[in-house]
């Protein structure tokens, strides 16, 4: 089946450390990989995705790399604000008209 | 307007009773999704429409729940005789499936409907 795996969080850092939110996933086909964002009271955003091996997608200080040899799209920043505090979903999309498989979502606290 | 809208914002009702919550998706995207969002959960898949073709209902947790899209555009999803484990927040997202150059898969969400069953 298609699944999505991502890190528990919540994840508390200080702001301006190194933050990764790992992400795994099983799919049946070639999938797209998304990590959207939801800041408090607001709805979901698109932060970066990549449709393809070896695409890399940024966005805002966010990068993440589609390794399919490890079906991993991990999240990576390298110097978190308090602005970044948020919950972080890691999806994928099989394609047309497919709906997406979503993570449970990570929680990250950024602290002054 | 500029993005997905739902309406109402927040919702609160008493168990047994119908409801119905709106979406209206970016001018002429094609797809439109219903998802559900429950407290400390993940996203679940509820309910796709994608232009005239028949909705994938897969995601529809039991017959109690329904949606339509009028026109292509409007979507309605309906609850009835709510119960407490329904209290959730329900999302709404579009997407162009259609041919040329605005093809994209990206999901764009609405702000969801936040949805207490007493």
């Amino acid at each position: 089946g298609n699944s999505v795996t991502q890190m528990e969080g919540p994840v508390t850092l200080s702001e301006e450390a190194f933050l990764t939110i790992n992400c795994t996933y099983t799919a049946t086909g070639y999938p797209s990989l998304f990590w959207y964002v939801q800041y408090p009271g607001e709805g979901l955003q698109l932060l970066l995705k990549a449709t393809k091996a070896d695409d890399k997608g940024s966005n805002k200080g966010f990068e993440a790399t589609y390794r399919k040899e490890t079906t991993s799209f991990h999240l990576e920043k390298g110097s978190v604000q308090v602005s970044d505090s948020a919950v972080y979903f890691c999806a994928l999309s099989l394609g047309t008209g497919n709906q997406f498989y979503f993570g449970t979502g990570t929680s990250l606290t950024v602290i002054p | 307007g500029a993005g997905v809208s739902q309406s109402p914002s927040n919702k609160v009702t008493e168990k047994g009773k119908d409801v119905e919550l709106r979406c209206d998706p970016i001018s002429g995207h094609t797809a439109l999704y219903w998802y559900r969002q429950s407290l400390g959960q993940g996203l679940e898949f509820l309910i796709y429409f994608q232009g005239n073709s028949a909705p994938d209902k897969s995601g529809l947790p039991s017959d109690r729940f329904s949606a339509e899209r009028t026109g292509g555009s409007v979507s309605t999803l309906t609850i009835q005789r709510t119960q407490q484990e329904d209290s959730a927040v329900y999302l709404c997202a579009s997407s162009y499936l259609g041919g040329g150059t605005r093809f994209t898969d990206t999901q764009y969400f609405g702000p969801g409907t936040r949805l207490t069953v007493l």
